[in-house]
């Protein structure tokens, strides 16, 4: 069964030091990865996404995730964390193909920044 | 990115009454959409997946009856919370996606959410 696996949840880093979100996944296929941002008593928002390609996405906020489907991971990292990072992370698998895709999600980490 | 709009994004309702949510792709044709349930500093757990014109298809140990789904447009779907009670206050998420329009690639946009108070 697919799965996603936030072994983190929480993490307390400083203003302007680096972040490193760890996730694993279970999956028979070739995944689909995202990563999401959530603020408190708010939906979701999309950080970046890998389907193929290059193994290292970048995406919004200074983000980025690299895949290695070696180690089942898809960690999530940021060079300089800003005060304004501090939300909860989710990282997602997306599994099963047309009508019967759908989003797999981690427990979560929260990121707590410290000033 | 695409916009999903889901109201009301908070609802206090007694115990024994029914409520709806709704859930909007405002700017593109949602072929599918999903609703969440998240329980306070919890994970999102998917509760159902609807195809417009479809049937829904729920999770396992989601009650079907409890939670209606109807997704009767490109645009729309509800969840309808029959005959809540305190133990069904959460937070509510629905997305959407359109994969047949905009690739098999494409990401699903997420609501808002609906905060839920049964009392």
């Amino acid at each position: 069964a697919q799965s996603v696996t936030q072994p983190d949840i929480h993490i307390t880093v400083s203003e302007g030091a680096s972040l490193e979100l760890r996730c694993n996944y279970s999956y028979g296929a070739t995944p689909y990865l995202f990563w999401y941002v959530q603020s408190p008593g708010q939906g979701l928002q999309l950080l970046l996404k890998y389907f193929s390609g290059d193994t290292l996405v970048q995406g919004i906020k200074g983000f980025e995730a690299e895949f290695k489907r070696s180690q089942s991971s898809f960690n999530l990292r940021k060079p300089s964390v800003h005060w304004s990072d501090a939300a909860e992370y989710f990282c997602a698998v997306g599994a099963g193909v047309d009508s019967s895709y759908k989003l797999i999600f981690g427990s979560g980490t929260r990121l707590l920044v410290r000033p | 990115g695409a916009v999903v709009s889901q109201h009301p994004s908070r609802v206090i309702c007694k115990s024994g009454t029914s409520v709806k949510i709704e859930c909007r792709s405002l700017d593109f044709q949602a072929t599918t959409m999903f609703w969440y349930r998240q329980f306070p500093k919890k994970s999102l757990m998917l509760m159902a997946t609807s195809n417009e014109g479809s049937k829904a298809t729920y999770e396992q140990g989601v009650e079907k009856d409890k939670f209606l789904i109807n997704h009767a447009s490109l645009t729309l779907s509800t969840l309808t919370v029959t005959s809540a009670h305190p133990e069904d206050s959460s937070f509510y998420i629905c997305s959407a996606r359109d994969p047949y329009r905009q690739g098999i690639d494409t990401e699903a946009f997420f609501g808002q959410g609906t905060r839920l108070t049964v009392v």
